[in-house]
């Protein structure tokens, strides 16, 4: 089977950084993914991790370790504009399905 | 490059009716996926496919059904509607089923 967890909110600071952790459980595990979301958009595609390490895009990063079935999301520089909700994906199961965790909301105060 | 278009944007069926949503994938695109999203759910999935095949379904009654065809566009169709059914109703796609997923906007359907 599979099961994904990551906190339901967090709140940061303009110009600070955050971390979104995701923990997950996905047997025959095939990849981690992160999405964004904002209010009554679309999830716009982040960042994609297979194997262990730490993938970097401009101010986002995210860490994957398979043995710790854990990920995170890094965000640098936070501005006002990532205020969102933050989806953690995992892919693998009997069937290899992409399993969605319920999303992180992030609020970025001033 | 265009992206994924769904139509139509927004729906409203009342409870009994059957509704067909449309999914025009990124060119390229042969892997086509639907998703369910509500408030209290999050993202809920529904179907993939590829190359015309299902390759997966999520745990929703046989009232929802889809398919693919052989341009890789694909609906998706509820029969019966419930009250329960109004949600977003979001399809993705990519190259192969593995490969990061792009999204459309969705079709917002309600059921009165």
């Amino acid at each position: 089977g599979q099961n994904i967890d990551q906190p339901t909110e967090m709140t940061a600071t303009e110009g600070a950084i955050v971390q979104i952790n995701c923990t997950y459980q996905t047997s025959g595990f095939n990849g981690l993914f992160w999405y964004q979301q904002h209010a009554g958009e679309a999830p716009t595609f982040l960042s994609y991790n297979v194997l262990d390490g730490l993938e970097e895009k401009g101010r986002f990063s995210s860490f994957l370790s398979r043995s710790k079935g854990y990920s995170y999301l890094l965000l640098k520089e936070l501005q006002m504009k990532d205020s969102a909700s933050y989806l953690c994906a995992s892919r693998g199961g009997a069937t290899n399905k992409l399993i969605f965790g319920t999303g992180t909301l992030l609020a970025v105060q001033p | 490059k265009a992206g994924v278009t769904q139509t139509p944007r927004y729906l409203i069926k009342t409870r009994g009716q059957q509704v067909t949503l449309s999914c025009s994938p990124i060119s390229g695109h042969r892997s086509v996926s639907w998703y369910q999203q509500t408030p209290g759910q999050g993202l809920q999935f529904l179907f993939e496919y590829f190359s015309e095949t299902q390759r997966n379904k999520g745990n929703f009654p046989g009232r929802f059904s889809g398919r693919q065809f052989s341009n890789s566009r694909s609906e998706m169709n509820v029969s019966t509607l419930e009250l329960g059914d109004s949600a977003l109703y979001l399809c993705a796609s990519s190259l192969k089923p593995e490969q990061p997923q792009h999204f459309g906007d969705g079709t917002r359907l309600s059921i009165l």
